[in-house]
């Protein structure tokens, strides 16, 4: 069964510090993951995309790797600033005629002062 | 900038009303989507067309249907609203294949009473 799972569920950060979330998904066949930021009560927005043969991706401070040897991938957010509070999402795309996209259940960040 | 709009974003029904939520993209994109968001499931696909007046089931389309008349609208019906349905519901496009970006729209925060 195709699944994306993300870790940790939420998370409460120091404005100014690092953080890193991570996804693993079980998807065949792979054909490209997606990090997506949704503000509350908003839509999700795009932040990357990575294919199969892309290992890093970077987007100002967001920087997303991938190792499709372990099916893993990691949202590393640098100097946290009070905006970045939101839910990450990672989504995988199915390859092939499917075109489907599998949605982990996102990982929600608040950045306090 | 693609531009993703939808008709309302908060909307209160009372059971057994019709509903209709409506979506628009301004990049002359083939395909759109129709998805609902609760909280711990993610985003599930109802919907989607990848053409004027084609549609496809996604994971859970049973109390739904859609309807395209034009490239750029795509609205979701809700034939006889119930208190099940209550959910944030999200409208998407993409250009093509499950490579390309997908936008979301604002979204819908539907409440059934």
């Amino acid at each position: 069964k195709n699944q994306v799972e993300q870790s940790p569920q939420s998370l409460i950060i120091l404005e100014g510090k690092n953080c890193t979330l991570q996804c693993n998904y079980t998807v065949s066949p792979f054909s490209n993951l997606r990090w997506y930021k949704q503000d509350t009560g908003r839509g999700p927005v795009s932040l990357t995309i990575m294919t199969f043969s892309e290992n890093t991706k970077s987007n100002g401070r967001y920087t997303a790797t991938l190792d499709a040897d372990t099916k893993q991938s990691s949202l590393h957010i640098t100097a946290s600033q009070l905006s970045d509070s939101a839910s990450y999402i990672c989504v995988v795309s199915v390859g092939g005629a499917t075109n489907k996209l599998i949605f982990g259940t996102g990982t929600l960040l608040a950045v306090q002062p | 900038d693609v531009k993703v709009t939808q008709s309302s974003r908060y909307l209160v029904k009372r059971t057994g009303e019709k509903v209709f939520l409506e979506c628009v993209q301004d990049m002359d994109h083939e395909n759109m989507f129709w998805y609902r968001q609760d909280p711990g499931l993610g985003l599930r696909l109802i919907y989607f067309s990848y053409d004027v007046k084609m549609k496809e089931k996604g994971d859970i389309p049973e109390g739904y249907s859609v309807s395209r008349e034009k490239k750029e609208r795509f609205s979701l019906i809700l034939e006889s609203a119930s208190t099940n349905q209550t959910s944030m519901y999200l409208c998407a496009s993409r250009p093509g294949t499950s490579v390309y970006e997908q936008y979301f729209g604002p979204g819908t925060r539907l409440t059934v009473t």
